[in-house]
């Protein structure tokens, strides 16, 4: 069973508009969350990360928040633009590894 | 001017083959990761070596193995191909505190036919 979740395969949003794509996971002893942004035939890139010690953090048009109790994190992106338009992978680091989920496909419509 | 390089990208190959993807980073990371990505999307760790050593080895077939003959070097050998091998596999370095996340390579397309 996977270990991280993004039960959204894919998500559209209107320019300007905010884009929230969330991730749920299993392990509460993990170091910290990453996101990451694909572009076809492209590798992921880092976006933003979180640890474990925080509830959130923001750099630019981009929020991670991250609910404990819930075991659920989320990646906001305000105002959304089209060159966001990408899949989102979270993942998480826990010891030596990273276990990502499937990723979000994101299509910001202008 | 890429800081994680894999060649190639694409690589149809026949069944039984061997082949190898090469991966070069120029960052002055210490570990290096090779990653496959499935027909689900899911990313999923096969190998990374610190400092030549092999430190994580998740349960992938001994046909493949990762060759690091430096630290800016890992590249993937596969022998007996089989059909299943059929994937985009990811090559990545970071530093060994890799909470800044990885670097990705664009990513290898091996089409087993």
């Amino acid at each position: 069973d996977q270990q991280v979740k993004q039960n959204s395969p894919s998500l559209s949003v209107q320019e300007g508009r905010i884009s929230i794509l969330n991730c749920d996971y299993t392990n509460s002893m993990f170091d910290y969350f990453l996101w990451y942004k694909k572009y076809p035939a492209e590798g992921p890139t880092f976006l933003i990360s979180i640890s474990s010690i925080k509830d959130k953090n923001e750099d630019g048009r981009f929020t991670v928040f991250l609910n404990k109790s819930a075991k659920h994190l989320s990646l906001h992106i305000v105002p959304s633009q089209p060159g966001d338009s990408a899949v989102y992978f979270c993942a998480e680091h826990t010891g030596n590894q990273f276990y990502f989920g499937t990723g979000t496909s994101l299509t910001v419509i202008p | 001017d890429t800081a994680v390089s894999q060649t190639p990208k694409y690589l149809v190959t026949q069944m039984g083959n061997d082949k190898s993807i090469k991966c070069e980073q120029n960052l002055g990371h210490d570990t290096m990761y090779w990653y496959k990505q499935d027909s689900k999307k899911f990313l999923k760790i096969m190998f990374s070596y610190n400092n030549k050593e092999l430190i994580i080895n998740e349960t992938v077939p001994n046909r493949f193995s990762p060759k690091s003959p430096d630290k800016a070097h890992l590249n993937l050998h596969i022998n007996s191909l089989e059909l299943g091998d059929s994937a985009v596999y990811f090559c990545a370095s970071s530093l060994w505190d890799s909470r800044y996340g990885y670097t990705f390579g664009s990513g290898t397309r091996l089409t087993v036919v």
